[in-house]
């Protein structure tokens, strides 16, 4: 079964830190770009990063440049977002997914994994 | 960044009843765009792409439209499950962005 699962969320003031992970099992993630989407509580999704296959390429939304960093182990089969000077607003629920191309040129995310909850205390 | 526009926020309606909900891009994406489905407390699904590409194995009463700047995501005979909120989503650079949902509830 094709799987993502995401750790490391939690209850964190603000000013801190927390590094998501996001686990694969039934694909592999070296073949993909992958990315990170957040929902906050009641709102919509809103993109945060994204990575290339090999992580040669990375890119954020404008509100966590500077402090968010996305990376991946290959190896491990593992995604990250090491999140660091966490403000309130970042308080959501964090989704990796995989985003591939669904036809040429035609990028969507297609699979998601069960998302894990980041609470930034002021 | 490419604004998204999604309207309404949120319907009402019966099962049986077409639904029709619009995303609107601040300038044009072609048609990369994409739907996805979401159920409360679950992860979004991915329904349509390139704007009206199904993906495998959704109903074909889900269909979208749309070129440019203006998108429609229709759903035929509104069935149970998919009472929802839906999300679009275009994908035409490295930065992609979301329309803020539209919430379907019963009536």
């Amino acid at each position: 079964e094709v799987q993502l699962v995401e750790s490391g969320g939690g209850l964190v003031q603000a000013g801190g830190s927390l590094r998501l992970s996001c686990a694969a099992s039934g694909l592999t993630l070296q073949n993909y770009w992958m990315g990170w989407v957040r929902q906050a509580p009641g709102k919509g999704l809103e993109w945060v990063a994204n990575i290339k296959k090999d992580g040669s390429e990375k890119n954020y939304v404008d509100s966590v440049k500077g402090r968010f960093t996305i990376s991946r182990d290959n190896a491990e089969n593992s995604l990250y977002l090491q999140m660091n000077s966490l403000k309130a607003e970042d308080t959501a629920v964090y989704y990796c997914a995989r985003y591939i191309m669904m036809a040429v040129m035609f990028d969507a995310f297609d699979i998601w994994g069960q998302g894990t909850a980041v609470t930034v205390s002021s | 960044d490419i604004q998204m526009t999604q309207s309404p926020s949120s319907l009402s309606a019966s099962v049986g009843d077409r639904v029709t909900i619009t995303c609107r891009a601040s300038r044009s994406i072609s048609n990369y765009l994409n739907w996805y489905q979401q159920k409360p407390g679950k992860a979004p699904k991915l329904l349509i792409y390139a704007a009206s590409t199904l993906q495998t194995g959704v109903p074909s009463r889900f269909s979208g439209s749309g070129s440019g700047t203006d998108f429609t995501l229709t759903i035929t005979s509104l069935q149970p499950e998919d009472f929802a909120t839906y999300h679009c989503q275009q994908s035409l650079n490295s930065f992609p962005t979301f329309g803020q949902g539209t919430k379907v509830e019963i009536k």
